[in-house]
Formats: structure tokens, sequence, C-alpha cells
């Protein structure tokens, strides 16, 4: 069974700094899709970067990116030049194929003025 | 539609009433999916429609749960004599389809919060 683990409950950044989010991941399976969500008060997951497994190279969208450890089954989230609008919950989700996806319990993103 | 819609937004209950949740997807998406989020967890799967059929319902906790998509786009998610422990909010999510181009990551909605007292 898949399982997605994010060990941090909650994490915090000043405001223009740096911050990297954990996610570590179960699977025996070779070809699968990563991806962090974000999820505002509105309560709307939104995509933030996804990650093929069979790039190495890692994803980048603007100020986010990810640090993809295959072998170790890690992936975890970046994030440059933290803004105030950046403050959310994170989530961490796997997907194999056309099934469905599998999150993490999520890590709560507080970005200090 | 140009996003995923989910109704209503909020919907309070009583114990032991029917309620129904509605989604409607992007239009032309053919993949839909169901989520409950509990409060402090990530969503959890519930059930997967490609097209008007149910290709995954394994996440469905029991048989009260059921949900629909009669004619291939907009779903409802029906729950049966709910519980207070049906409380959480039901996020649906819909992509193109398996192998169609973009389908890697979904859209979702803002989701329904259900409240059962």
């Amino acid at each position: 069974a898949q399982t997605v683990t994010q060990s941090q409950p909650e994490m915090s950044v000043q405001e223009a700094e740096t911050v990297t989010l954990s996610c570590t991941y179960d699977t025996s399976e070779s070809d699968y899709y990563l991806f962090w969500y974000k999820q505002p008060p509105s309560r709307q997951m939104i995509l933030v970067i996804r990650q093929e497994a069979y790039k190495q190279q890692n994803a980048t969208e603007n100020r986010f990116s990810v640090n993809f450890q295959k072998a170790a089954k890690s992936f975890s989230l970046k994030i440059s030049d933290s803004q105030l609008g950046d403050a959310a919950m994170y989530f961490c989700a796997y997907r194999r194929g056309a099934n469905n996806l599998f999150f993490g319990t999520g890590t709560r993103l507080t970005v200090i003025p | 539609g140009a996003g995923v819609s989910q109704t209503p937004s909020n919907k309070v209950t009583e114990k032991g009433k029917y309620v129904e949740l509605r989604c409607d997807p992007i239009s032309g998406h053919t993949a839909l999916y169901w989520y409950r989020q509990s409060l402090g967890q990530g969503p959890e799967f519930l059930i997967y429609f490609q097209g008007t059929g149910a290709a995954d319902d394994s996440g469905l906790p029991n048989d009260r749960f059921f949900a629909v998509r009669p004619e291939g786009s907009v779903s409802t998610l029906k729950i049966q004599r709910t519980e207070r422990g049906d409380s959480a909010v039901y996020l649906c999510a819909s992509s193109p389809g398996p192998g169609q181009r973009g389908d890697y990551g979904y859209t979702f909605g803002s989701g329904t919060r259900l409240t059962v007292v």
C-alpha cells in the first residue's frame, strides 16, 4: 500500500526567507507522480508543483522547487523568497498512473512579516 | 465551467438525515474524484468516476455512502442516515482523463463542509 508521510505538522518562516517542507513516501512501483498541493482557508487544493518519477531533474516552478530523491523515497518542497500569501496547509501527494491521489497529513506553514 | 464547482458550500444536518452533495466538474473532464477531509487530516479517497461509471469505489466507508454521475458530468455524493462521524469537508476533483493531455494533477473544488449535529 502507498503511504505518504509528512513529519512536520507546523513550520514557520520569515518573509523573504527560504523554507523546506519534508515528505517521504512508500511504494514498490517505479513509475509514479508526486505532487505538492497548497490549501488556503478557502479549502481549495491548489497544485503547486509536480514531479514524474522517471525524471531525474528536479521540478521547479518560479519560487518553488523540489528535491526528489527516488532511492530514499523523499520529496521535499523548497519555497524561496517566502511571501505572506504562501501561508497555508501544504500537502504532499502520490499517484500511480490513472489511480487516485494519496495524501500526507499536511504541514501548516506560517509566514512571519 | 472554468473551475470545479461544489454545492452547497456548507451543510448542517441532523443525525439520521439524508444529504446530497453536488459536484460540477470542468467541462470536458472525464475523470471525477470524491475525497473526504477530516479535521487536521489530508484528503482521503472515496470514489473515482471515469465517464458515467464508477471505476474505483474502494474508498467508500460503508453502504450509507453512494455516488452517481449519470451523464458523465455532474456528480452527486449521497449519504444516508448520517452520523456525527460523517462530519468533514467533502472535496471533489476532476481531470481530463487517463492518457489525456494535462492528466497528471487534478483540479479541486472548494469542498462542502458537512456538519452532522
